[in-house]
């Protein structure tokens, strides 16, 4: 089985200041870790993902995430937040469970940027 | 190119009644999943197609809920006498094959009166 769990249902920041988007994962196996986003009545973009290569791993629009085994963390920043940043974002694992990669969704954390 | 289109971008409904909620991939995607997004539950998965494999049916609901694949692209996902916990977001994703990134449409909003 595998899970994700997410400490924050939400983080406010002003702009200019660091982001982090804490996320907690557990999987039987090695995952593979995302980070989706998603603005208001906006589909869900992909920031980045990790599949076993770099744990440091860089995303778009300046996010990063780092994987750490040890914790089983894969925390979402970003060194500067923007007013654009203010979304929903889900961190997920993907795990191949029979024939599916289906991925299992975090309950989110709501990020409001201010000035 | 185009992403993942999806329609009606919103529908409501009565309860009892049926609904089927359209999902086009990706051209050249092979894999496409189904996920709910509602209030309370986050994001579930419902249903996988890959090829053409059985389909993975492991995360619907009830039997009331269903899915086709018409000739490896465009699916639909038919709700029978739908109830008002039905009521959600419906996404939509598309991948290459089992284990690349999907690409998610912009969901069906579904409100069950």
């Amino acid at each position: 089985a595998q899970s994700v769990t997410q400490l924050d249902s939400h983080v406010s920041v002003s702009e200019g200041t660091p982001v982090l988007l804490r996320c907690n994962y557990s999987s039987s196996y090695s995952p593979s870790l995302f980070w989706y986003v998603q603005h208001p009545n906006k589909g869900l973009q992909l920031l980045l993902k990790y599949t076993s290569a770099a744990t440091l791993v860089k995303g778009i629009n300046g996010f990063e995430a780092e994987f750490k085994k040890s914790e089983t963390s894969f925390h979402l920043t970003k060194p500067s937040a923007h007013m654009s940043d203010a979304a929903e974002y889900f961190c997920v694992v993907s795990g191949r469970t029979g024939t599916a990669s289906k991925l299992t969704f975090g309950t989110g954390t709501r990020l409001q940027v201010t000035l | 190119g185009a992403g993942v289109s999806q329609s009606p971008s919103n529908k409501v409904t009565e309860k009892g009644k049926d609904v089927e909620l359209r999902c086009d991939p990706i051209s050249g995607h092979t894999a496409l999943y189904w996920y709910r997004q509602s209030l309370g539950q986050g994001l579930e998965f419902l249903i996988y197609f890959q090829g053409n494999s059985a389909p993975d049916k492991s995360g619907l609901p009830s039997d009331r809920f269903s899915a086709e694949r018409t000739g490896g692209s465009v699916s639909t996902l038919t709700i029978q006498r739908t109830q008002q916990e039905d009521s959600a977001v419906y996404l939509c994703a598309s991948s290459l094959s089992r284990g690349n990134e999907q690409f998610f449409g912009p969901g069906t909003r579904l409100t069950v009166l």
